[in-house]
């Protein structure tokens, strides 16, 4: 009964190729996010998604791709995968904004590490 | 815009002592306000929040927080630390038309027996 969960959890690669990470919710939410962190460990804000419409495109390369086949999955699709690529992604999701706007809870999933050799 | 400041790199506290991880906010409007953790090779977990009403916020594994409008914080506490409180610590801000929450760097926990 996991409520977001990623697959892979793991990723090993070589430069240059394409690789996607999954991510489904079960909790009814209607925004997903992906997030980058680094080996800092700060947290990057990539893309997010209200019930299948992107919201937030950060500057990220456009070899980054998210696609949301319904309200419960965000896949991020990456091509030509490079050495500084190499980080933990995470998806996360929300209950809609509250009043103003604001941003309630995140649930975030436990992460995918993807190493780009 | 909107931003956190998390001063400390890393929190070093005796087990049994309190825990204090501060953390200071930027925003337009009234705030909401979060605290999440993140144990090694995990995701980060919610611990509690503040939306409005009693500025003390009680939230998962004994910790809380206190939401102080006038010096813009909403530092963590815990009253008695244990080992497995050691964690990295994060707090986040959503302010007024936002779309997205604002993170803080992180705060290293260390809790030494």
């Amino acid at each position: 009964d996991t409520a977001v969960s990623q697959t892979p959890k793991y990723l090993v690669t070589q430069m240059g190729n394409d690789k996607s990470i999954k991510c489904e919710q079960n909790l009814g939410h209607d925004t997903m996010y992906w997030y980058k962190q680094d080996s800092k460990k700060f947290l990057k804000i990539m893309f997010s998604y209200n019930n299948k419409e992107l919201i937030i495109n950060e500057t990220v390369p456009n070899r980054f791709s998210p696609k949301s086949p319904d309200k419960a999955h965000l896949n991020l699709h990456i091509n030509s995968l490079e050495l500084g690529d190499s980080a933990v992604y995470f998806c996360a999701s929300s209950q809609v904004p509250l009043a103003g706007g604001r941003l309630d809870t995140q649930y975030f999933g436990p992460g995918t590490r993807l190493t780009v050799l | 815009a909107q931003s956190v400041a998390q001063p400390e790199d890393q929190v070093n506290v005796a087990e049994g002592n309190p825990l204090t991880v501060k953390c200071t906010y930027s925003v337009s409007g009234n705030p909401y306000l979060f605290w999440y953790v993140q144990y090694p090779n995990r995701g980060l977990q919610f611990l509690l929040k503040y939306i409005t009403g009693d500025n003390l916020v009680k939230g998962s594994y004994g910790f809380e927080a206190e939401f102080n409008k006038s010096q813009t914080s909403f530092h963590l506490k815990k009253p008695s630390a244990l080992v497995s409180d050691s964690a990295l610590y994060f707090c986040a801000v959503s302010g007024y038309g936002n779309n997205r929450l604002a993170f803080g760097k992180g705060n290293q926990v260390v809790v030494i027996p």
